[in-house]
């Protein structure tokens, strides 16, 4: 299995750019979900998906969509760039989706790192 | 107050000490707690679930005090790998599902 496999490794944006992160797995997870981690600020969700056409808003959406057509690719869609958006970006997946599950190991892709000038 | 706080750190630390992070959360209704480990650059990976009973890793032990809502997890005998940022992880019930509350990691330096 490669796991969760995210593109690009590196972006640079010019403001008001639009672009699509993409994320997939290939371990047939229920859960996928997106987050930022910036200095100072710990991973913060962005929007996550308990199955293949449900999404659902996290902490920090505002700027971003999501889609999930098939359970195993999760894509990030930044609308129009800007430069707060400029982080690194960590796509994740979990085999189960209820909160009463026992673990949910959190599997993490390797990460996109995004500069909006 | 936020939801997930740990010891802000850096700790710096000779080789063969023991080292031990604490981790404090605010929503007693959460069901679940583990501790990520990150390398510099690198995405985060899961280092242990944590018990209310305790659990030991090798020279990894986690505990965790639901009454106090309180989370620890003690390094014995640190090498030079253990050099990683530490993310103490609670998950919560959200809208709609579960959703996990990172702390902001506390950054471990092992020393020669």
């Amino acid at each position: 299995n490669a796991g969760v496999t995210q593109t690009p490794k590196f972006q640079v944006l010019k403001t008001g750019q639009s672009m699509t992160l993409q994320c997939a797995q290939d371990m047939n997870h229920e859960y996928m979900s997106w987050y930022r981690q910036d200095p100072g600020m710990g991973l913060r969700l962005i929007h996550y998906s308990v199955g293949a056409g449900i999404t659902d808003q996290g902490e920090v959406p505002n700027g971003y969509n999501v889609s999930r057509s098939t359970t195993e690719d999760f894509p990030l869609r930044l609308l129009s760039a800007a430069p707060s958006q400029t982080s690194v970006y960590f796509c994740a997946s979990s085999l189960y989706s209820g909160w009463t599950s026992g673990d949910n190991e959190q599997f993490f892709g390797p990460g996109t790192r995004l500069t909006v000038l | 107050r936020k939801e997930v706080e740990q010891d802000p750190g850096p700790f710096n630390v000779p080789e063969g000490a023991t080292v031990a992070f604490n981790c404090t959360y605010s929503n007693s209704a959460s069901q679940s707690f583990f501790w990520y480990r990150q390398d510099c650059r690198k995405e985060p990976k899961l280092l242990m679930s944590v018990y209310s009973s305790g659990n030991e890793d090798g020279r990894f032990t986690a505990q965790l005090n639901r009454a106090s809502q309180y989370i620890s997890l003690l390094i014995r005998d640190s090498k030079l790998s253990d050099s990683a940022t530490y993310l103490c992880v609670v998950n919560s019930p959200g809208a709609g599902s579960y959703q996990l509350t990172f702390g902001k990691g506390t950054k471990l330096s092992v020393i020669p």
